[in-house]
């Protein structure tokens, strides 16, 4: 079956760093790979996701992510944050398990931007 | 754009009682979702659904079931609700196809007392 996971359940940095949020998928054939953010106190909105073609693909709000296949990573990355990008993001990735469609979810990264 | 509703944002519900979870999307999308998503745990998939009347198990179906009559509502019914059932549940849809993403409803933060 297949699986994510998020490295860092928490991560803070300043206003206008760098940012990565990591994410590894287990392997599989073919993959379909998504990043959701969730505000706090609002549902899941999609910020980018991988299917197929360019392995760095870009998303809303500045937001970018790379699918490295030998590394079977998916990490989000944004080159400044601002203190509004302060959200739990979920990496997830496509499962067909048993021909049913279904996302995967890991387990969330909170990020903090502080001023 | 799509909207994904759901009933209520904020629910207390006494232990034993039978709770219902509603949730509309207004795409016409085939396929229906219902999450639970807690603390330290991500999003776990308990049921969903790829056309009316159809239905899966999820991940933790345990104590839970749905009901899709219409293409544009999904219910979750928790047939007695329990303490350890308090959670916030997140409704999701999306077109059937590898690549569609999933679009969800703000969720029903339940209290179970």
């Amino acid at each position: 079956a297949q699986s994510v996971t998020q490295l860092d359940s928490q991560v803070p940095v300043f206003e206008e760093a760098p940012v990565e949020l990591r994410c590894n998928y287990s392997s599989s054939v073919s993959v379909y790979l998504f990043w959701y953010v969730q505000y706090p106190n609002q549902g899941l909105q999609l910020l980018l996701k991988y299917l197929s073609g360019s392995t760095l693909v870009k998303g809303i709000n500045g937001f970018e992510a790379e699918f490295n296949k030998s590394q079977t990573s998916f990490h989000l990355r944004k080159p400044s944050v601002h203190i509004s990008d302060t959200a739990e993001y979920f990496c997830a990735v496509r499962s067909t398990q048993g021909g049913s469609e279904k996302l995967v979810f890991g387990k969330g990264t909170k990020l903090t931007v502080n001023p | 754009d799509v909207k994904v509703t759901q009933s209520s944002r904020y629910l207390v519900k006494r232990t034993g009682e039978k709770v219902f979870l509603e949730c509309v999307q207004d795409m016409d999308h085939e396929n229906m979702f219902w999450y639970r998503q807690d603390p330290g745990l991500g999003l776990r998939l308990i049921y969903f659904s790829y056309d009316v009347k159809m239905k899966e198990k999820g991940d933790i179906p345990e104590g839970y079931s749905v009901s899709r009559e219409k293409k544009e509502r999904f219910s979750l019914i928790l047939e007695s609700a329990s303490t350890n059932q308090t959670s916030m549940y997140l409704c999701a849809s999306s077109l059937w196809g590898m690549g569609y993403e999933q679009y969800f409803g703000p969720g029903t933060r339940l209290t179970v007392t």
